[in-house]
């Protein structure tokens, strides 16, 4: 059955640095979406993205945060300079077209350790 | 934001028996309305969804019900089993096509055998 695909499972890094998270959605999915979960807390909507754009995104979301599409398959989140309360599981998800409805498949997620 | 809650933090049932799982929403935009299902160290996975125009929908195990006067929806699982114990959560949507998931805070089943 296809899947979404979050390398890495898990990441450790430095509050300043850079770190990328990357997803490979399913294969004939158009709609793209990372969400974040910061322990004890909701799952958060951080970026749709479609058709090589940006379609929304949330307050959380600011110049720190930028998406990809680098090539057909992937999908990426950068985070420029990471901040401790970047600590969180991210999802990577994606969905087809309209007839499929919103229903968004997620990848098994990143877990973010910023220290 | 609290737009979609689940009240419920945890819920315990006995093997067998029906899992009733609530949720409550406060935007009237909202159209669409899914229940994931998630284990640790595992993203969400889809359960089952139903659409505004409808107050029902079933798929083997799960039903879905919606009420949307009172803003309000279920899941039913019947019968309950041990590899169901897992945190639900229920999220919603509005109409535009790539739109975004708002997510209530999860209840923690355990079915215990």
């Amino acid at each position: 059955e296809p899947e979404v695909t979050q390398t890495p499972s898990h990441q450790v890094t430095q509050m300043g640095q850079e770190v990328i998270l990357r997803c490979v959605p399913i294969s004939n999915h158009l709609y793209f979406y990372w969400y974040r979960q910061i322990l004890g807390q909701k799952v958060e909507f951080l970026v749709s993205f479609y058709n090589n754009e940006i379609s929304e995104k949330s307050e959380i979301f600011d110049d720190q945060f930028s998406v990809e599409r680098p090539d057909g398959s992937n999908f990426t989140l950068k985070i420029r300079s990471t901040k401790l309360e970047d600590s969180a599981m991210y999802f990577c998800a994606s969905k087809e077209g309209l007839a499929a409805r919103n229903i968004q498949y997620f990848g098994a997620g990143t877990r973010l350790s910023v220290l | 934001d609290q737009q979609v809650k689940q009240n419920s933090p945890s819920l315990s049932v006995q093997e067998g028996r029906i899992s009733i799982l609530n949720c409550d929403y406060t935007n009237s935009m909202f159209d669409y309305f899914l229940w994931y299902k998630k284990y640790p160290a595992e993203g969400p996975t889809f359960l089952i969804s139903i659409s505004s125009i409808k107050d029902k929908n079933e798929d083997g195990r799960f039903t879905v019900f919606l009420n949307k006067s009172a803003k309000h929806l279920s899941l039913h699982i019947v019968p309950s089993q041990p590899g169901d114990s897992a945190v639900y959560f229920c999220a919603a949507s509005g109409k535009a096509a790539g739109n975004k998931l708002t997510f209530g805070g999860g209840t923690r089943v355990l079915v215990k055998p």
